[in-house]
């Protein structure tokens, strides 16, 4: 599975978009990016995940670069209760591997008032 | 909803002591995992199962054995802790088929320390 890169630590003001991005430059055409979140040492929670098309839900917006090699987490309007670390992790869909996700560092994003 | 179940949340081993960490999951998925998780980092695969009778190696599987005792059930048991054992652990579920979302669900968490 591809690696990816991301900020270690990222700042957003209430109420603001929370922008989070992510490199993925050796990602492949079988591989989705996908995006999950840590609050607090509770257990991760998925957000969202895509392959080439731009993904919406109600919890996020992923924007994927034409080329795919990098992409971007959007929380339209962050919450303090968005704090948290933001894993963006890649994998190929498909098989027996699928669950096998490997998590890097993630990002740390602070919500303030 | 009860979703991923760890027990026990908390324990406290002396080194050398055995334990085992259970996980249930109620919403009939077929894979389990049991991830861990040092301070300060990432969550790493100890051991998997795709489905009810197998079970493979993750990234750290060293002083770990696992059971996959029904579909809800999937253990994981230190035969003999050491301090380095220290973590926070994690189950997780997902449904398996040909198309999947890839979306893992998590449990709570269980807090070891090996002293």
């Amino acid at each position: 599975d591809a690696k990816t890169t991301q900020p270690t630590s990222m700042d957003c003001a209430e109420g603001r978009a929370a922008n989070l991005p992510c490199n993925h430059s050796t990602i492949s055409g079988n591989e989705y990016v996908y995006w999950y979140r840590q609050i607090h040492s509770q257990g991760p929670q998925y957000i969202i995940h895509g392959l080439k098309n731009n993904e919406t839900n109600e919890m996020a917006s992923l924007i994927i670069t034409e080329d795919r090699k990098s992409s971007t987490l959007i929380l339209p309007h962050a919450t303090l209760r968005d704090t948290a670390v933001y894993y963006c992790i890649v994998r190929s869909a498909g098989g027996t591997s699928y669950g096998k996700l490997t998590f890097g560092q993630g990002t740390i994003l602070t919500v303030h008032p | 909803n009860a979703g991923v179940t760890q027990t026990p949340k908390f324990q406290v081993l002396k080194t050398g002591q055995s334990m085992t960490l259970q996980c249930a999951q109620d919403m009939n998925h077929n894979s389990m995992y049991w991830y861990r998780q040092d301070p300060g980092m990432g969550l790493r695969l100890i051991y998997y199962s795709a489905s009810e009778g197998t079970t493979d190696k993750g990234e750290v599987p060293n002083g770990y054995n696992v059971s996959r005792l029904n579909k809800r059930e999937f253990s994981l048991r230190l035969e003999s802790a050491a301090p380095s054992q220290t973590s926070v652990y994690f189950c997780a579920s997902s449904p398996m088929g040909h198309i999947n979302t890839g979306e893992l669900f998590f449990g709570e968490g269980s807090r070891l320390t090996v002293l």
